[in-house]
């Protein structure tokens, strides 16, 4: 079965400052992974995907993500975070002829001044 | 204009009664779900549509029972509510199943059982 971990509950990072959000899947053969974004009060949003090809995937809101298969992980980073950043984000990892995503328990990330 | 939108936003309600989550979606597509966000923020699937279709189900009690009424609509019907069924609701839609199609998702429904 899937898993998604990620081990940061929660990250305070100043304005300006550079930002990884870590997330370790588990899954037999090649994952497909998303990182969502939740805005206070708000629905989770699509930052980006990786399904195969390039292991730098580059999302919307100037964040990326590197997917590393020897490590299981896909860790989501952005170089310098903007207050409006501030939310909730998830992880997430499926597989083809799998209908269900599994999604990690989120990174609450705040940006002080 | 909101894509995917859930009504009511709130719902506060007892134990035992009856509610039901309303979801639309104009973006045109095929696939809807719904998802449940316990408290400590894991998001898990309940139900997917396909063209008012069931397509995936998943191990909810049968006291949740989902309807689409077309495929631009998933409401969540839930009998006999119970304290467990605190949390998030969030209702989705995607161009095609598969975890490959970007999902959206509405704000949120907070259900509150007391």
């Amino acid at each position: 079965a899937q898993s998604v971990t990620q081990p940061d509950i929660h990250i305070t990072v100043s304005e300006g400052a550079s930002l990884e959000l870590r997330c370790n899947y588990s899954y037999g053969a090649t994952p497909y992974l998303f990182w969502y974004v939740q805005s206070p009060g708000q629905g989770l949003q699509l930052l980006l995907k990786y399904f195969s090809g390039d292991t730098l995937v580059q999302g919307i809101k100037g964040f990326e993500a590197e997917f590393k298969r020897s490590q299981s992980s896909f860790n989501l980073r952005k170089p310098s975070v903007h207050w409006s950043d501030a939310a909730e984000y998830f992880c997430a990892v499926g597989a083809e002829g799998n209908e269900k995503l599994t999604f990690g328990t989120g990174t609450r990330l705040t940006i002080i001044p | 204009d909101t894509a995917v939108s859930q009504t009511p936003k709130y719902l506060v309600t007892q134990m035992g009664n009856d509610k039901s989550i309303k979801c639309e979606q104009n973006l045109g597509h095929d696939t809807m779900y719904w998802y449940k966000q316990d408290s400590k923020k894991f998001l898990k699937i309940m139900f997917s549509y396909n063209n008012k279709e069931l397509i995936i189900n998943e191990t909810v009690p049968n006291r949740f029972s989902p309807k689409s009424p077309d495929k631009a609509h998933l409401n969540l019907h839930i009998n006999s509510l119970e304290l467990g069924d605190s949390a998030v609701y969030f209702c989705a839609s995607s161009r095609e199943t598969g975890v490959r199609a970007e999902a959206f998702f509405g704000q949120g429904t907070r259900l509150t059982v007391v």
